[in-house]
């Protein structure tokens, strides 16, 4: 497609589940970008990839956060033992990567978490 | 002290009216500067970019203090269709790693 893809939209599950959520950049940005926004908040930095390797992960909350990027392209992000306080919108975004474009991040349209 | 701060409002200002939103950031060694705007439940879109020798886009100025780290966005003329969330952006020296502000939330009433 033309834009950032996320799926699911929106994911209620309880407390304790493991979830995936997953994240398909544009075509041809080298570059993905996790963020989790609560209400009345900004995006929350959680990871940034350029490729298959994060190239910064300082954002990840604690280990039970994980995201993967095998190829270059889609990217899963994985949450372990889920607590009511990982409820939020996981925003996905990609960008044409580092040295190219203008640093314009294009979100997708998010994947709403609802941890019961 | 957060990387990127922003006045939460929210600003209420009639239709026409002029409202700036101001923007600090602690890093020093960062390099590039955006607004982005949010509408409600929506995801957040580019706006503009901030440049060191200011920038306008129409009735959007954006402006930039290196020796303060301060960042702010100037709305002329303000229109109902303003009305939104409006994220100051800041991308750290060394990577692409981009920091988003919480926010300032404007409305716009008739």
């Amino acid at each position: 497609g033309a834009g950032v893809s996320q799926t699911p939209s929106n994911k209620v599950t309880e407390k304790g589940k493991y979830v995936e959520l997953r994240c398909d950049p544009i075509s041809g940005h080298t570059a993905l970008y996790w963020y989790r926004q609560s209400l009345g908040r900004g995006p929350e930095f959680l990871i940034y990839f350029q490729g298959t390797g994060a190239a910064d992960d300082s954002g990840l909350p604690n280990d039970r956060f994980f995201a993967v990027r095998p190829e270059g392209s889609v990217s899963t992000l994985k949450i372990q033992r889920t607590e009511r306080g990982d409820s939020a919108v996981y925003l996905c975004a990609s960008s044409p990567g580092s040295g190219r474009g203008t640093g314009e991040l294009f979100f997708g349209e998010g994947s709403r978490l609802t941890v019961l | 002290r957060k990387e990127v701060e922003q006045d939460p409002g929210p600003f209420n200002v009639p239709e026409g009216a002029t409202v700036a939103f101001n923007c600090t950031y602690s890093n020093s060694a960062s390099q590039s500067f955006f607004w982005y705007r949010q509408d409600c439940r929506k995801e957040p879109k580019l706006l503009m970019s901030v440049y060191s020798s200011g920038n306008e886009d129409g009735r959007f100025t954006a402006q930039l203090n290196r020796a303060s780290q301060y960042i702010s966005l100037l709305i002329r003329d303000s229109k109902l269709s303003d009305s939104a969330t409006y994220l100051c952006v800041v991308i750290n020296t060394g990577g692409f790693k981009t920091i988003f502000g919480a926010g300032t939330r404007l409305f716009v009433k008739a």
